[in-house]
C-alpha cells in the first residue's frame, strides 16, 4: 500500500515555542492531506484539510492562527503548532490519499507532542 | 456522512475468528463502509471497504447486510497483533478521504 511518513514521531518542547510536524506521501502525489489530533483514550478528531497550493480548511473550533498548515507541494504538508502550551500536548496524525474519489486514506505514524 | 454504532469493546481468543459488528442504519445509497484499525500509539491502518457486496482481502472479510444497515468485519484467525481499536466509517464515494471517526471497538485478543 501507499506510504505516508510523518516526522518527528515524538517531540518535547517548552511552552511558548513553536513546533513543526511534517507529513509526506512517499510514493504518490496528494492534492489533499488531512490533519487529526487525538487525546488519550479518545478517537481521532479532524482538525483541518490541507490543500496543495491553497489555504487550508479548518474545522469548527480549531484556531487557524494556532495551527498553521502549509501544503507547498504534492508530497508534503506541514503543521506548525505556534506558541505551544501544555494543553496542546496530544497525538497528531496526518493522512493522504491518491487523487480520485473513493480511494482509501493512508495515515502517517503520528507525532506525540508534549509541551512542558 | 452517516453515523455508525459499534460496541465499545470485545474479546477474542487467539486463533479464533473475531467478528466485529457495526450498525449504520442511516447509510445512503452512495455511501461506502470502510474499516480502519489503530494499534496503540500508531496511525490508523486501512483494512477493507465495500458498498453492498461482501468483500475479502488478505487481512479480513467484510459482510454487509442486504439492506446495508449493518456490517461485520471478520478477522478469520485473530492473533495477538490484531489487538487494536477498530473503526467502522461510512462515507460518500465522492467525499475524498476526509474521515469522521467514531469511538470504535477495542478488540483484545487473548492468548
Amino acid at each position: 500500500g501507499a506510504v505516508v511518513s510523518q516526522h518527528p514521531s515524538r517531540v518535547i518542547c517548552k511552552s511558548g515555542t513553536s513546533v513543526k510536524i511534517e507529513c509526506r506521501s512517499l510514493d504518490f502525489q496528494a492534492t489533499t492531506m488531512f490533519w487529526y489530533r487525538q487525546f488519550p483514550k479518545k478517537s481521532l478528531m479532524l482538525m483541518a484539510t490541507s490543500n496543495e497550493g491553497s489555504k487550508a480548511t479548518y474545522e469548527q473550533g480549531v484556531e487557524k492562527d494556532k495551527f498553521l498548515i502549509n501544503h507547498a507541494s504534492l508530497t508534503l504538508s506541514t503543521l506548525t503548532v505556534t506558541s505551544a502550551h501544555p494543553e496542546d500536548s496530544s497525538f497528531y496524525i496526518c493522512s493522504a490519499s491518491r487523487s480520485g474519489a473513493g480511494t482509501e486514506a493512508f495515515f502517517g505514524q503520528g507525532t506525540r507532542l508534549t509541551v512542558v | 456522512d452517516a453515523k455508525t454504532t459499534q460496541p465499545p469493546s470485545m474479546d477474542c481468543a487467539e486463533g479464533r475468528a473475531a467478528n466485529l459488528p457495526c450498525n449504520h442504519s442511516t447509510i445512503s445509497g452512495n455511501e461506502y463502509v470502510y474499516w480502519y484499525r489503530q494499534i496503540h500509539s500508531q496511525g490508523p491502518q486501512y483494512i477493507i471497504h465495500g458498498l453492498k457486496n461482501n468483500e475479502t482481502n488478505e487481512m479480513a472479510s467484510l459482510i454487509i447486510t442486504e439492506d446495508r444497515k449493518s456490517s461485520t468485519l471478520i478477522l478469520p484467525h485473530a492473533t495477538l497483533r490484531d489487538t487494536a481499536v477498530y473503526y467502522c466509517i461510512v462515507r460518500a464515494f465522492t467525499s475524498g478521504s476526509r474521515l469522521t471517526f467514531g469511538e470504535g471497538t477495542q478488540l483484545t485478543v487473548n492468548p
